[in-house]
């Protein structure tokens, strides 16, 4: 049983191209999370939610667009795709006041 | 500066050698501490974590924090190829309305090589 999922796992698309990256957890959390992991391996938070209420967003571009239609999906839509925006997303979720966070497989991101 | 400092490695050991991961945090407020594990091509799994000082043992895995030094270690005792992975280190972050985050160091590459 996938505790996280995203889709879709690969992405190519051409620059200024408009994409989505969707999120689905089956753990009953109600903290959803989207991070940006960059070639280093650097993991970075991007936004949370918490019963589809944003409450975290990291100084992201406004071109990065999170929705949460119930507590159990978290999307992530980007416009005007850059060069800089090549990266490998996750989302994670969690049970609010728990520490823990369980990640997804990640989505690859190349914008060419 | 980063609020945690990893070292990426790559770090290459010998099957059955004693590892030790670091890093190293700038804000002594803040209470608990994580390392996570990353396969290649995989999200990030939950290994240990510990909160406040002290050492906490799971099977070959220890982790340690002092707080004094800002410092958070992991050992892995008899390392067996399928450790080979990125080691995340992370602590929490308090956010408004009780809310938390995490904080990533940038990750330590290891390869355990038979």
């Amino acid at each position: 049983d996938t505790a996280v999922s995203q889709t879709p796992k690969y992405l190519v698309t051409q620059m200024g191209n408009d994409k989505s990256i969707k999120c689905e957890q089956n753990l009953g959390h109600d903290t959803m999370y989207w991070y940006k992991q960059d070639s280093k391996k650097f993991l970075k938070i991007m936004f949370s939610y918490n019963n589809k209420e944003l409450i975290i967003n990291e100084t992201v571009p406004n071109r990065f667009s999170p929705k949460s239609p119930d507590k159990a999906h978290l999307n992530l839509h980007i416009n005007s795709l850059e060069l800089g925006d090549s990266a490998v997303y996750f989302c994670a979720s969690s049970q609010e006041g728990i520490y823990e966070q369980f990640f997804g497989p990640g989505t690859r991101l190349t914008v060419l | 500066q980063k609020e945690v400092e990893q070292d990426p490695g790559p770090l290459s050991v010998p099957e059955g050698a004693i590892v030790s991961l670091n890093c190293t945090y700038s804000n002594s407020a803040f209470q608990y501490f994580m390392w996570y594990r990353q396969y290649s091509r995989k999200g990030p799994e939950l290994l240990m974590y510990t909160y406040s000082s002290g050492n906490k043992e799971d099977g070959r895995f220890t982790a340690q924090v002092d707080k004094s030094s800002k410092y958070i270690s992991l050992f892995i005792r008899d390392s067996q190829p399928s450790d080979s992975a990125t080691y995340l280190c992370a602590r929490d972050a308090f956010f408004s309305g009780g809310y938390n985050k995490l904080i990533f160091g940038a990750g330590t590459r290891l390869a355990v090589h038979p």
